[in-house]
């Protein structure tokens, strides 16, 4: 049982390049969500989706697009990568009738 | 503008001692106030979280006290052990899971 994995661990873009971090979660949760975690902001909610085929925007939701076709695995793209994207990006799901969040290892994302 | 504001940013307290973090909200939608826990390079763990019905939640050496009125609600950890040095972070949430972090406390209990 892995629970939260993504993919992949660490990754430089250049500005203007396009990426997708992979979440998938072997628990068999209803909610999954995509964070990022900057130096003195905490964790700040980007997108997140509450069943299969639907997503909400978060509080930092510009920049980013998000797809979750299969229940397991729910997708961040960065179309047109930014500076301001360097961040630690966390995926985290819940079951439906929990709010218990747990959380993937993380991505380490750094764009130049 | 950031909806759970805590404090202290970070903490440094003697093996045995009691650590106490502090957090604030607005938004009286929220209605779950979870704490998180966080070792270096790896995700937040859920430690403790209350709803407000209640006043108090304890968990071992851990507790949640919460004020409805105020819109604050504090973590205490008590007989603090080495172990304990980490990042904390409270966190509030309405219905919809639309879940809003404080900025985080370090935690440093010195042996």
């Amino acid at each position: 049982n892995a629970g939260v994995t993504q993919t992949p661990k660490f990754r430089v873009l250049k500005t203007g390049q396009s990426m997708t971090l992979l979440c998938a979660q072997d628990m068999n949760h209803e909610y999954m969500y995509w964070y990022r975690q900057d130096p003195g902001m905490g964790l700040r909610l980007i997108h997140y989706s509450v069943g299969e085929g639907t997503t909400a925007k978060g509080e930092v939701p510009d920049g980013y697009n998000v797809s979750r076709l299969k229940k397991q695995n729910f997708l961040l793209g960065l179309e047109s990568a930014a500076p301001s994207q360097t961040s630690v990006y966390f995926c985290a799901s819940s079951p439906g009738q929990s709010r218990e969040q747990y959380f993937g290892p993380g991505t380490r994302l750094t764009v130049t | 503008q950031q909806q759970v504001k805590q404090s202290p940013q970070s903490l440094i307290v003697q093996k045995g001692g009691i650590s106490i973090i502090n957090c604030a909200y607005e938004n009286t939608a929220f209605d779950y106030f979870p704490w998180y826990q966080q070792f270096p390079g790896k995700g937040p763990a859920l430690l403790i979280a209350i709803n407000p019905d209640v006043s108090e939640k304890k968990e071992g050496r851990f507790t949640i006290s919460f004020n409805k009125s105020a819109k604050q609600f504090s973590l205490h950890i008590m007989d603090s052990q080495p172990g304990d040095s980490a990042t904390y972070f409270c966190a509030a949430s309405p219905p919809h899971n639309d879940m809003r972090f404080g900025a985080g406390t370090r935690l440093t209990v010195k042996p």
